[in-house]
C-alpha cells in the first residue's frame, strides 16, 4: 500500500482562487518533504525542499509567495497555490524521506479554469 | 556536473528481458534510485541502491558501480503492464535533493 498519500487526487479552481494540496507520510516520519510539478511528457521539476519545523528552500525561478509550503509535523506537508492561474494548470506530486528509499505520493492534477 | 543519461526509449517484447541503462555525472552522489511511473500517474519506487552490485527484487534487478558512475534497470519476464517510463534518480545527500534522469520510455509489444 502507498506509504505517501496526498490529497486531493483531482481539484479544479476558478482562476484568481487559492488551493491546498496535502502531503502525508502514512508509516514513517518524513524529516524531507519535496514538492513537485511534471507537466505532460516532461521530467518531474522539483519546486521545493522542506524540512520539518523550518522554512522550505525553493528551487530558482519558483515564486515562494504563490507556492506556499508548510511542514508543521513530521507526517504532513502542504502545498497551497495561491491566486492561481490557469498556466498554474499542472500536476503535482509530493514525496518524502526519513533515511533510505524516497517515496512519492499519488499526486495532484490541478486544473485552473 | 550533475548529468544523468538513459536512453529516451527501449521496445521489448513481452516475456524477453531488458536492461536501462544509466550513467551519471555526479559529484556528492550518495545514492540512486529507480522509480517507475505510468503516463498520468505519480512514481513508483523501484529500487535504490547505496553500493556497489546488484540488488534483486522478483522481477526487477539494479545494478550499481560508483567508480563508473554507472547503474542499470533489469527487467526479466516482461509483462504488458511494464510498458512505462522508468527514471534513473539520484539522491544527493550533500544538498538532499533528487537529480533526475530524464527517463526512459518502455514499450512491452505482445
Amino acid at each position: 500500500g502507498a506509504v505517501v498519500s496526498q490529497h486531493p487526487s483531482w481539484v479544479i479552481c476558478k482562476s484568481g482562487t487559492s488551493v491546498k494540496i496535502e502531503c502525508r507520510s502514512l508509516d514513517f516520519q518524513a524529516t524531507t518533504m519535496f514538492w513537485y510539478r511534471q507537466f505532460p511528457k516532461q521530467s518531474l521539476m522539483l519546486m521545493a525542499t522542506s524540512n520539518e519545523g523550518s522554512k522550505a528552500t525553493y528551487e530558482q525561478g519558483v515564486e515562494k509567495d504563490k507556492f506556499l509550503i508548510n511542514h508543521a509535523s513530521l507526517t504532513l506537508s502542504t502545498l497551497t497555490v495561491t491566486s492561481a492561474h490557469p498556466e498554474d494548470s499542472s500536476f503535482y506530486i509530493c514525496s518524502a524521506r526519513s533515511s533510505g528509499p524516497i517515496y512519492f505520493g499519488e499526486g495532484s492534477w490541478l486544473t485552473v479554469v | 556536473g550533475q548529468n544523468i543519461d538513459q536512453p529516451t526509449e527501449m521496445t521489448a517484447t513481452e516475456g524477453a528481458i531488458v536492461q536501462i541503462n544509466c550513467t551519471y555525472q555526479t559529484s556528492g552522489f550518495n545514492g540512486l534510485f529507480w522509480y517507475q511511473q505510468h503516463a498520468g500517474e505519480a512514481p513508483t519506487f523501484l529500487s535504490y541502491n547505496v553500493l556497489d552490485g546488484l540488488e534483486e527484487k522478483g522481477r526487477f534487478s539494479s545494478f550499481l558501480s560508483r567508480s563508473k558512475g554507472y547503474s542499470y534497470l533489469l527487467l526479466k519476464e516482461l509483462q504488458m503492464k511494464d510498458s512505462a517510463s522508468y527514471l534513473c534518480v539520484n539522491w544527493m545527500d550533500s544538498s538532499y535533493k533528487l537529480i533526475f534522469g530524464s527517463g526512459t520510455r518502455l514499450l512491452v509489444r505482445p
